[in-house]
């Protein structure tokens, strides 16, 4: 079954450093997201990419944040410098038509910032 | 701004009980997804709704949608061990299929 794959699993980093995780969504899907499940609470929305470009971000994807689709599998989160606050789960998701298709998600990669 | 609001967010049940999880949400829709997440886990589709009055029904688990009181339900028949877990509702937030999350139902079913 086709299925969403992220890398790495956990990433430890230091605040201020930059770190970039990598997501390959599903093949024939067209929209992909990111989104952030802080320890303990809900998923939150941070970006959507369509069309080789960002369809549409919530409040907390700021400057700091950054996404790509470097090749024609992978899709990238970029964050510049890290802040503690970060450390969470972050799942990439991928759907085939966006809106009233349904959304997979990957495992997740887990973002500590010491 | 979209919200999305479910309860209980916990929920201690026997196995063999029955209970229902709502979730609410603030503006018009008619798309809700069901989640369910494991401890560390990803998150699992359950059910994908896209109209009033969608019911759909997976074993224990069945959720339906009214979306005009903005309400779906999750109902779960009989619980056992293996329900445990967390449960997400979601709304689509805009046409670009993001999904706006509610806080979650953390469902422990004990023998």
């Amino acid at each position: 079954e086709p299925e969403v794959t992220q890398t790495p699993s956990h990433q430890v980093t230091q605040m201020g450093q930059e770190v970039i995780l990598r997501c390959v969504p599903i093949s024939n899907h067209l929209y992909f997201y990111w989104y952030r499940q802080i320890l303990g609470q809900k998923v939150e929305f941070l970006v959507s990419f369509y069309n080789n470009e960002i369809s549409e971000k919530s409040e907390i994807f700021d400057d700091q944040f950054s996404v790509e689709r470097p090749d024609g599998s992978n899709f990238t989160l970029k964050i510049r410098s890290t802040k503690l606050e970060d450390s969470a789960m972050y799942f990439c998701a991928s759907t085939l038509g966006g809106a009233n298709t349904e959304a997979f998600f990957g495992q997740g990669t887990r973002l500590t910032v010491v | 701004e979209l919200k999305v609001e479910q309860n209980p967010l916990f929920l201690s049940m026997q196995e063999g009980k029955n209970y229902t999880i709502y979730c609410n949400y603030s503006t018009t829709s008619d798309r809700l997804y069901w989640y369910r997440q494991d401890p560390g886990k990803s998150l699992e589709s359950l059910f994908v709704l896209l109209s009033n009055g969608a019911v759909k029904q997976e074993g224990r688990l069945m959720a339906s949608l009214d979306t005009k009181a903005r309400l779906s339900t999750l109902h779960i028949t009989a619980a056992v061990h293996d329900l445990s877990a967390t449960y997400f509702c979601a709304v689509a937030g805009g046409s670009q299929g993001n999904l706006i999350f509610g806080k979650g139902t953390k469902l422990s079913v004990k023998p």
